[in-house]
């Protein structure tokens, strides 16, 4: 079974505070995702890795940065947190094969920004 | 501009009954489907996937159909239980992409009442 593990299940910070959200899965997957989720928005992706020390943008990464410095761990970091932050985090992992689509969730982190 | 539509944000349905969930996209390239299912305070996890040369797909109570003329798909799920309410999201990947994010729509939340 795949398992994608977020380091905190709730969090609360205050404006202006750096924040690290950590992501570890545990099946070898070349690629790892980071989306968070909003009422009404759906999932809206930040940025994404397809190896070690790569990264892409994705839709929404202003404000936000990642670090991939082992295949298995996948780092979202607010470098400055602020209120529009405040959301559901959820980290992704998929093989990276083209016979493989399927996307694994991790159980997310609610974030709060005050 | 939505690449992968879910135009309805929300469905009742009676226990016992079918549910229906549809799901419109806009790029003929898009070749693999998915249906995730998420809960409050959870990750979404895969439901059911269906790849462009088929035009149904079933797993016990969940089927999925491919209309790829009209670019769209639905899922039916028949008969509904109250356990199934959940948001409902759609996801699409393009030809030859196992790196590439798939795209999600903004989900259809469902309410199965008893």
């Amino acid at each position: 079974d795949v398992k994608v593990t977020q380091s905190s299940r709730y969090l609360v910070k205050r404006t202006g505070e750096k924040v690290f959200l950590e992501c570890v899965q545990d099946m070898d997957h070349e690629n790892m995702f980071w989306y968070r989720q909003d009422p009404g928005l759906g999932l809206r992706l930040i940025y994404f890795s397809y190896d070690v020390k790569m990264k892409e943008k994705g839709d929404i990464p202003e404000g936000y940065s990642v670090s991939r410095e082992k295949k298995e761990r996948f780092s979202l970091i607010l470098e400055s947190a602020s209120t529009n932050q405040t959301s559901m985090y959820l980290c992704a992992s998929s093989p990276g094969t083209e016979e493989s689509y399927e996307q694994y969730f991790g159980p997310g982190t609610r974030l709060t920004v005050t | 501009d939505q690449q992968v539509k879910q135009n309805s944000p929300s469905l009742s349905v009676q226990e016992g009954r079918i549910s229906i969930l549809n799901c419109d996209y806009t790029n003929s390239m898009f070749d693999y489907f998915l249906w995730y299912k998420k809960y409050p305070a959870e990750g979404p996890t895969f439901l059911i996937s269906i790849s462009s040369i088929k035009d149904k797909n079933e797993d016990g109570r969940f089927t999925v159909f491919l209309n790829k003329s009209a670019k769209h798909l639905s899922l039916h799920i028949v008969p509904s239980q109250p356990g199934d309410s959940a948001v409902y999201f759609c996801a699409v990947s393009g030809r030859n992409s196992g790196n590439t994010p798939l795209v999600f729509g903004k989900g259809t939340r469902l309410s199965v009442i008893a």
